[in-house]
């Protein structure tokens, strides 16, 4: 199983709708990050959350860490087509005593006009 | 502009045959890996390197070698590639693993093994 979880896989919505993203780990969460891709391309970093209750925000996405549940959320506010893609959070594994980086399956959303 | 750029984009091989994928970042990060995308089963990583001369296994190295002789460049190499090594390969660097700032990703790079 994937030490990453993360829910649902996919999600279809109307723009202007909000939507949720999870993101639960099997191990405790020292550092946690979320990207974007494009199908078929690289992926782009969104934001890093790091402490337990930590909120962050870019443009209209939000996260936020909740260290006890071993669990971050991404909320989107009004998606547009522009929100399209897949995304994927990732944690680095460091204070494991072990360099790997690591993401969960990802989710792909669609926004429908 | 700061990037990682890989290449080829698109490769189609044939089992048996030698091929490295090579990966280049102009930003001066320590950290670079590799990882594959294959549906399903979403990003593994290959290996990782955290300098030059230092490299490490991800979760899923068999095929695979890598090489670190100059911190820009992060060869993949494949030395007898077979068709359950078609997949979408990225490279990616950061100064740490993730680092605060993320990881920057190459394009990729899609390889077809027949």
């Amino acid at each position: 199983s994937q030490e990453l979880e993360q829910s649902p896989q996919s999600l279809i919505v109307q723009e202007g709708k909000n939507l949720t993203i999870n993101c639960t780990s099997s191990k405790t969460l020292y550092g946690l990050y979320w990207y974007k891709q494009k199908y078929g391309e690289g992926l782009i970093f969104l934001m890093m959350l790091q402490k337990g209750g930590e909120e962050k925000s870019h443009e209209k996405i939000t996260a936020k860490l909740d260290e006890k549940k071993q669990q971050s959320s991404l909320h989107i506010t009004a998606s547009q087509p522009s929100h399209a893609g897949i995304y994927l959070c990732g944690a680095d594994r460091s204070r494991a005593g072990t360099y790997k980086y690591i993401f969960g399956t990802g989710t792909r959303l669609k926004v429908l006009a | 502009e700061a990037q990682v750029t890989q290449n080829p984009r698109y490769l189609i091989t044939v089992t048996g045959k030698k091929l490295t994928v090579t990966c280049s970042q102009n930003m001066n990060h320590e950290y670079m890996s590799w990882y594959r995308q294959d549906p399903g089963l979403g990003l593994r990583q290959i290996y990782y390197s955290m300098n030059v001369e230092v490299t490490d296994k991800g979760d899923v190295p068999e095929g695979y070698k890598v090489s670190r002789k100059e911190k820009r460049n992060f060869p993949l190499i494949l030395e007898s590639p077979s068709p359950n090594q078609t997949s979408l390969y990225f490279c990616a660097s950061s100064f740490l693993p993730g680092g605060s700032n993320g990881y920057t990703f190459g394009s990729g790079t899609r390889l077809t093994v027949v």
